[in-house]
């Protein structure tokens, strides 16, 4: 079946650098996306979102980047902080019934910032 | 509001216990979710609840598993009898039907021994 799936589990970076979480996915039919940061003990959170007639979508200091030709997400953190030390989960949102959206979740990226 | 609230935040029971956790979703939010994380799997979808009506309770493991939500306000995901490999942190979430970002509780760490 199709399914989300993320390149790295764990990423590590120093304090102030840029990160960047990637995401696969592989159902064509997707056409919406958000990322979600889990801190640790508790649950998910909404970060940042993307449907697929965009490329790009900014927040604050969060970027999300889609590439549906090679069906790739990115997830670009600037001026990474301590407090973005949590693991990192995109969210293919399939069709439902009834019309609304239900979100698939990929494995997560564990992202480490290091002061 | 407070958000979604789980309770318990940990159960330990042994094997062949009854385990029933609850879940207060966000207050007007028409879908309820039950997922399931561990390490091995991820956040897996177990069953969701449009307006407390069951929709797709495909990702339900086995029978031992059953939900329900009687009123908009209130669900139960329950496990009986409960085995060692039902170990992991249960969360429920819930959203508003035209807006797609889910609202997460904290969770419940549930502990077969």
């Amino acid at each position: 079946g199709e399914s989300v799936g993320l390149h790295l589990p764990t990423l590590s970076v120093q304090e102030g650098d840029n990160s960047i979480i990637n995401c696969a996915y592989s159902n064509s039919a997707s056409d919406y996306f958000i990322w979600y940061k889990q801190e640790s003990g508790k649950g998910p959170q909404f970060i940042i979102d993307i449907r697929s007639n965009m490329d790009k979508r900014q927040g604050q200091r969060v970027t999300v980047l889609l590439n549906k030709t090679v069906k790739h997400l990115s997830l670009q953190i600037a001026a990474t902080q301590p407090g973005d030390s949590a693991v990192y989960f995109c969210a293919e949102n399939i069709d439902g019934v009834g019309g609304s959206y239900i979100p698939t979740f990929g494995r997560g990226t564990s992202l480490i910032v290091h002061p | 509001d407070a958000g979604v609230i789980q309770s318990p935040r940990h159960e330990v029971t042994e094997m062949g216990q009854e385990v029933t956790l609850r879940c207060k979703p966000i207050s007007g939010h028409d879908y309820l979710f039950w997922y399931r994380q561990t390490m091995m799997r991820g956040l897996e979808l177990l069953i969701y609840f449009n307006n407390n009506v069951p929709i797709d309770d495909s990702g339900m493991p086995e029978d031992r598993f059953s939900a329900k939500m009687p009123n908009a306000s209130f669900s139960t995901l329950k496990i009986q009898p409960s085995e060692p490999r039902d170990s992991a942190v249960y969360f429920c979430a819930s959203k508003q039907r035209h807006n797609e970002k889910l609202f997460f509780g904290s969770g419940t760490q549930l502990s077969v021994l």
